[in-house]
């Protein structure tokens, strides 16, 4: 039984273009949520998506924006890319308990 | 803003010592979670205490939610170079789900030297 897998693994953009982050969640998830975690911080939460729209919302600007397809896998869109936007994109999935999280997505912006 | 502060922030020890990490925050959780995160690698969940001074133990590490359910602390008896990583605290709202929104801290990067 796979676990949280994103993709990829590693990115780099420079600043104002955008980005497009890949998530499938663990088998038989339902839930997937997105985690901001910029180096030596601990991860702050964008948003969630269950049955194909957004549930909740973190305190990001509207740049961030995500989408869940009927197979319960996720996309994380970042436009106009800035500088402080470098970090450790993490995903975590949940059916009716707990979050797993996935490796995450190491994005640079240059 | 519900926001939990973590302390210390580095912990260096050597092998075989104690050490306690806490987590503390002036708002009420409903449940505080704790996960330990290694490099290149995502949160693996510790443990989840709900109950006001609840006390859990998992081998060589206990955890202890306050009787307020405002703060938290996880203590390691005898730390081995293997618990090395970096220790954060989550909490959930009151109202919340525990698949719902986390609340992290800026967690603890804990070294132990063998």
């Amino acid at each position: 039984d796979a676990g949280v897998t994103q993709s990829p693994t590693h990115l780099i953009k420079t600043r104002g273009q955008q980005v497009t982050l890949r998530c499938s969640p663990k088998s038989g998830h339902d839930t997937v949520s997105w985690y901001q975690q910029a180096l030596g911080q601990g991860p702050q939460f964008i948003f969630q998506y269950y049955e194909e729209e957004e549930r909740q919302r973190g305190n990001f600007p509207d740049r961030f924006s995500g989408h869940q397809f009927p197979n319960y896998s996720s996309e994380l869109n970042v436009n106009a890319l800035l500088l402080g936007d470098s970090a450790l994109y993490l995903c975590a999935s949940s059916g009716a308990g707990t979050q797993y999280f996935g490796p995450g997505t190491r994005l640079l912006v240059l | 803003t519900q926001l939990l502060e973590q302390s210390p922030q580095f912990l260096s020890i050597q092998e075989g010592e104690n050490l306690t990490v806490y987590c503390n925050s002036s708002s009420v959780f409903s449940s505080l979670q704790w996960y330990r995160q290694e490099p290149g690698e995502g949160p693996v969940l510790l443990v989840t205490v709900v109950t006001g001074g609840e006390v859990k133990k998992l081998k060589r590490l206990t955890f202890q939610f306050g009787d307020a359910r405002k703060d938290s602390s996880l203590h390691i008896t005898a730390a081995q170079p293997g618990d090395t990583g970096l220790y954060l605290c989550a909490g959930v709202k009151v109202g919340g789900t525990s698949y719902g929104k986390l609340t992290f801290g800026q967690g603890t990067i804990l070294t132990v030297h063998p």
